[in-house]
């Protein structure tokens, strides 16, 4: 399996533009994660999904952040408009209930860089 | 709420020393502990867990021990190499969740 993979893995952008990073996770996984870390805050769950249905999305910071999964094999996070202080690197993760206990595989993250 | 609290970093040592990072938890019932471990530029993965008190979870020469009395799972390896260079993460879980509460990390940064 090629693992969780994320895309793309270096996004710069400019104030005020939309954002979108993708995510497709482990094939037969259905719990999916999204993450972001930063120097400052460390590492925040954002929102996660469990069979395509959004669980918990206490963690998205504000309305300008959107999260989707259409379908098992793909997900996005969205940020519009995006703002310097949404630069961090996003992590998508997969995990699934018939696999080892509670064990999370994260991509490689998307560094996102907003000016 | 659950949270996890790891000892502050960053953490420097030389090749070849005792390497302990101090994790203790906060939670009710009987979570899952997991230690996870970021390679520089990468995700996170699994290094090691241990799902009951008083289970040793192992791995890479790391070993961490479920100490419910202590609440305190840390991290040890009796002989660190360069490669073992990392943001570390202690972290747990509630029985039958998937979700992960997380640690603040700790740097770890070993000299030749």
């Amino acid at each position: 399996d090629a693992g969780v993979i994320q895309s793309p893995r270096h996004e710069v952008t400019e104030m005020g533009q939309e954002v979108t990073l993708r995510c497709k996770p482990i094939s037969g996984h259905d719990y999916l994660f999204w993450y972001r870390q930063t120097m400052m805050r460390g590492l925040e769950l954002l929102i996660y999904f469990n069979n395509n249905v959004p669980i918990d999305d206490s963690g998205m910071p504000e309305d300008r952040f959107s999260a989707k999964m259409p379908n098992a094999s793909f997900s996005t996070l969205k940020i519009q408009p995006s703002e310097p202080r949404d630069s961090a690197v996003y992590f998508c993760a997969s995990s699934s209930l018939r696999g080892s206990y509670n064990e999370q595989f994260f991509g490689p993250g998307t560094r996102l860089t907003v000016l | 709420g659950d949270s996890v609290t790891q000892m502050e970093g960053p953490v420097t040592l030389s090749e070849e020393a005792f390497l302990t990072i101090n994790c203790t938890y906060t939670a009710t019932g009987y979570p899952s502990l997991f230690w996870y471990v970021q390679y520089p530029g990468e995700g996170l993965q699994l290094l090691l867990k241990a799902t009951k008190a008083d289970d040793k979870g192992s791995n890479k020469g790391f070993e961490a021990t479920y100490r419910k009395e202590t609440t305190s799972f840390h991290l040890e390896k009796g002989s660190v190499q360069v490669s073992d260079s990392a943001v570390y993460f202690c972290a747990l879980s509630k029985k039958g969740a998937q979700k992960l509460v997380f640690g603040q990390g700790t740097r770890l940064t070993i000299n030749p």
